[in-house]
């Protein structure tokens, strides 16, 4: 079936240390979108990615979109707890029928 | 502009009851999509609607269904409702079904 895979499901992290979470999917992908989910709040959408290869950067964030464009990665550098949440990835599969595929999400927890 | 209003907010409701959620999307945008979100879980696609038209469906009993107004205001009804349907349910709006989705603050639902 259409499936986007993301690990991990949860990253414990001390504050400053970075973070990263990978989304894979079986067939390839013409666009792939993040978001991020703060604890109480709704997805917000942070960024999509659509070319072979592409790589952003929002400040300390950097997206990654695989050669093949069926896998993508987001890494925090030096996370804060401002960027605690669960950060979603979602596919644009090309032969979906409209639908973004969403991965399960990865957890960022800042450890006390 | 004004973003994806959902009402009502919160709910609380009795096994076997049915309740109905509205969401209004961001001006010009003709695509909604529905979301169950349980603690812990990702974003369970319910299903999507554009130009009053059902594009998608998840893997959700015949009890869930929804629709879409001239307008682009969704609602979407849940009949016979179980206690696993308590769950936070969010509505996406967007000009595509696969572009950028900006989303609702959700209601949550609690059945008892």
């Amino acid at each position: 079936g259409q499936q986007v895979m993301q690990i991990p499901q949860y990253q414990h992290v001390q504050e400053g240390e970075d973070f990263t979470t990978y989304c894979n999917s079986s067939t390839t992908l013409s666009n792939i979108q993040w978001y991020k989910q703060r604890p109480g709040g709704h997805p917000v959408f942070l960024i999509q990615l659509v070319k072979s290869g592409e790589v952003k950067k929002q400040k300390r964030l950097t997206f990654q979109f695989g050669e093949a464009k069926k896998n993508s990665s987001l890494h925090i550098t030096a996370t804060q707890t401002t960027d605690v949440g669960t950060y979603f990835c979602a596919g644009d599969r090309m032969d979906s029928n409209y639908q973004l595929i969403w991965g399960a999400g990865t957890k960022l927890i800042i450890k006390p | 502009k004004a973003g994806v209003t959902q009402t009502p907010r919160y709910l609380i409701k009795t096994r076997g009851q049915q309740v109905t959620l509205s969401c209004s999307p961001i001006s010009g945008h003709r695509s909604v999509s529905w979301y169950q979100q349980t603690p812990g879980q990702g974003l369970q696609f319910l299903f999507e609607y554009f130009s009053e038209t059902q594009r998608n469906k998840g893997n959700f009993p015949g009890r869930f269904s929804g629709r879409q107004f001239s307008n682009s205001r969704s609602e979407m009804n849940v009949s016979t409702l179980e206690l696993g349907d308590s769950a936070l349910y969010l509505c996406a709006s967007s000009l595509v079904g696969r572009g950028e989705q900006y989303f609702g603050p959700g209601t949550r639902l609690t059945v008892t």
